[in-house]
């Protein structure tokens, strides 16, 4: 099956630094790649929807100028999250979906945990 | 608003126990109904169900919808202690959007 990677997965960074999370479709072309955060014990909650060529859309609450996000080939998406504060420390996660399939089927990433100190 | 409610949010059974896991939602486009298990990590795939009444199995693993109803359950039957996991319902909107339930903990004791 299809396949998305994410880089890195584990990152500890200081309050107030920048940290840049990469998501990467292996073997296929995705248009659109979502990014979402999970805090533990809760589900995902989508952050923000990532499309080529374009600007995100972010979810309510979410903001862009915190969390960026650019989505600048068919394969690949960047989430930037500026001035990182702790409470920013959680797990991302991405996925995409393979519109080239026939059950357009959304692959995720294995995450990357953000600890910020 | 799209939701998705699952339940229960958690169940505590014992190895070879049959457990059946449910989905509720309302959602204004619906494309499809994933379940995905996840442990320590990203979620991993289980089913994509888009059409009423027709079970998907795998091992021991079977889920169903009915778009009547607006709902799904995921059955798991002869239960291991590698079932464990938190098993997570999603709606897949007609713009590829997922929206989650809550999950369900599943633990399965020894």
């Amino acid at each position: 099956g299809a396949v998305v990677s994410q880089h890195p997965s584990r990152v500890i960074c200081k309050s107030g630094t920048s940290v840049k999370i990469e998501c990467r479709s292996l073997d296929f072309q995705a248009t659109t790649m979502f990014w979402y955060r999970q805090f533990p014990k809760q589900s995902l909650m989508l952050m923000a929807t990532s499309n080529e060529g374009s600007k995100a859309t972010y979810e309510q609450g979410v903001e862009k100028d915190k969390f960026l996000i650019n989505h600048a080939s068919l394969t690949l998406s960047t989430l930037t999250v500026t001035s990182a504060h702790p409470e920013d420390s959680s797990f991302y996660i991405c996925s995409a979906p393979d519109r080239g399939s026939a059950l357009y089927e959304q692959y995720f990433g294995p995450g990357t945990r953000l600890t910020v100190t | 608003e799209d939701k998705v409610v699952q339940s229960p949010l958690s169940l505590v059974v014992h190895e070879g126990d049959t457990v059946t896991l449910n989905c509720s939602y309302e959602v204004t486009n619906f494309r499809s109904l994933l379940w995905y298990k996840q442990e320590k990590k990203a979620p991993t795939f289980l089913f994509m169900l888009t059409s009423s009444g027709i079970e998907k199995k795998s091992g021991r693993l079977s889920s169903i919808l009915d778009k009547k109803e607006l709902f799904s359950i995921l059955n798991i039957t002869a239960t291991q202690t590698g079932d464990s996991a938190v098993y997570l319902c999603a709606l897949m909107d007609s713009n590829y959007q997922l929206i989650w339930g809550a999950g369900t903990k599943l633990i399965i004791k020894p």
